[in-house]
């Protein structure tokens, strides 16, 4: 079975500065790491995932994440964040063998001016 | 990225009656397809998972003859949710995958506010 922990439901922080969302997992298999954001009122976005490879993935405005197998950890990186990335961010984990997402509960990022 | 189209994206509906949601993968075929639920400030809720021109899967505690899924073909798959009672308000989901693609990402459509009054 496999399960997602996010262990920050709300993260408050002032623009420009850095943030990190933690996310944490368990399986009994293999699995690939996603993070997705979602706007009010909207379906999710993909922000991120890894799959294979380097254990370091970024996106296109500027987050990354980095994958920890010992520590069973994908958390997600901003080194200066804006106010445009106010909003709902879900670590999810898919297993290898299956099709299934299992998201954790969701942080709540507010960007603060 | 590939687009999933969810219609409508609100609805108001009476106590008792059905509300058909849809969810069309716009530029890829989708041989999976998900739909959950998401109550306000909470995580989605897989509901059931439908493989196309097979009978959906659902979780447990889903009502299978309340929300009734049907996954005709690879670019399109329907949730009904019958005789719909106000606890049946909620943010619907649905996300994609084309499993023949190997691994992928699960892409998501604009989710639907359905409020039942």
């Amino acid at each position: 079975a496999q399960s997602v922990t996010q262990l920050d439901s709300q993260v408050p922080v002032f623009e420009e500065a850095p943030v990190e969302l933690r996310c944490n997992y368990s399986s009994s298999v293999s699995v690939y790491l996603f993070w997705y954001v979602q706007y009010p009122n909207q379906g999710l976005q993909l922000l991120l995932k890894y799959l294979s490879g380097s254990t370091l993935v970024e996106s296109i405005n500027g987050f990354e994440a980095e994958f920890n197998k010992s520590q069973t950890s994908f958390h997600l990186r901003k080194p200066s964040v804006h106010i445009s990335d106010t909003a709902e961010y879900f670590c999810a984990v898919s297993p290898n063998t299956g099709n299934q997402f299992y998201f954790g509960t969701g942080t709540s990022l507010t960007v603060i001016p | 990225g590939a687009v999933v189209s969810q219609h409508p994206s609100r609805v108001i509906c009476k106590s008792g009656t059905s509300v058909k949601i849809e969810c069309r993968s716009l530029d890829f075929q989708a041989t999976t397809m998900f739909w959950y639920r998401q109550f306000p400030k909470q995580s989605l809720m897989l509901m059931a998972t439908s493989n196309e021109g097979s009978k959906a899967t659902y979780e447990q505690g889903v009502e299978k003859d309340k929300f009734l899924i049907n996954h005709a073909s690879l670019t399109l798959s329907t949730l009904t949710v019958t005789s719909a009672h106000p606890e049946d308000s909620s943010f619907y989901i649905c996300s994609a995958r084309d499993l023949r693609k190997g691994v992928g990402e699960a892409f998501f459509g604009q989710g639907t506010r359905l409020t039942v009054v």
